[in-house]
């Protein structure tokens, strides 16, 4: 079965500090890996993009990284700020024809002062 | 720039009522998508579409409807409202496959509409 499991559920740090959040897979044939932030009551926004080819890939003060072959991703923030605290989703689009994804539950991060 | 505009925000409804959830995006986006997400759950793909004309199950499609009568508009039809419809809806699109896409495949999301059936 094609699953997308993040950990932690729920985080809480303190501002400045450096968190890394987890996404396993286990989507086969995979395409593509895509890291979303969600605001309270937003839609969600993109943060990076990132192929079967690419190992590591950093969008300001996040940075994605890949594992294709454990099937494993991380996003690792740096320097958090308290406009970091937001829902995390991995989203893991399959290979093949149309565009099938399967999103995670997500990552509850909060930053406090 | 509007990106995917979704309306409405907030909606009640009764038991057995019918709505429509309007998503429309400037983009020239050939693929559009509604999803529903409910409390710890990921995003879960109710119909998509990718152009005009074309409309497409999703995973849980059951109770709703959609129709692509033009590229920028794909709206969300709820016939008969029940209690487990109760989620928030999100639309989304890209540009999967375009020639004139630019950004791979980001899916751009609208901002969201809660929707409570009692």
């Amino acid at each position: 079965k094609n699953q997308v499991e993040q950990s932690p559920q729920s985080l809480i740090i303190l501002e400045g500090k450096n968190c890394t959040l987890q996404c396993n897979y286990t989507v086969s044939p995979f395409s593509n890996l895509r890291w979303y932030k969600q605001d309270t009551g937003r839609g969600p926004v993109s943060l990076t993009i990132m192929t079967f080819s690419e190992n590591t890939k950093s969008n300001g003060r996040y940075t994605a990284t890949l594992d294709a072959d454990t099937k494993q991703s991380s996003l690792h923030i740096t320097a958090s700020q308290l406009s970091d605290s937001a829902s995390y989703i991995c989203v893991v689009r399959h290979a093949g024809g149309g565009n099938k994804l399967t999103f995670g539950t997500g990552t509850q991060l909060k930053v406090e002062l | 720039n509007a990106g995917v505009t979704q309306t409405p925000k907030f909606r009640i409804l009764k038991i057995g009522q019918s709505m429509t959830l309007q998503c429309t995006q400037d983009m020239n986006h050939n693929y559009m998508y509604w999803y529903r997400q409910d409390p710890g759950m990921g995003l879960k793909l109710i119909y998509y579409s990718v152009g005009a004309g074309i409309t497409d199950k999703g995973e849980v499609p059951n109770g709703y409807n959609v129709s692509r009568s033009t590229t920028e508009d794909f709206p969300l039809r709820l016939e008969l409202a029940a209690p487990s419809q109760t989620s928030v809806y999100f639309c989304a699109s890209n540009d999967l496959g375009q020639r004139t896409s630019t950004r791979g495949n980001t899916i751009y999301f609208g901002e969201g509409s809660w929707l409570t059936v009692v």
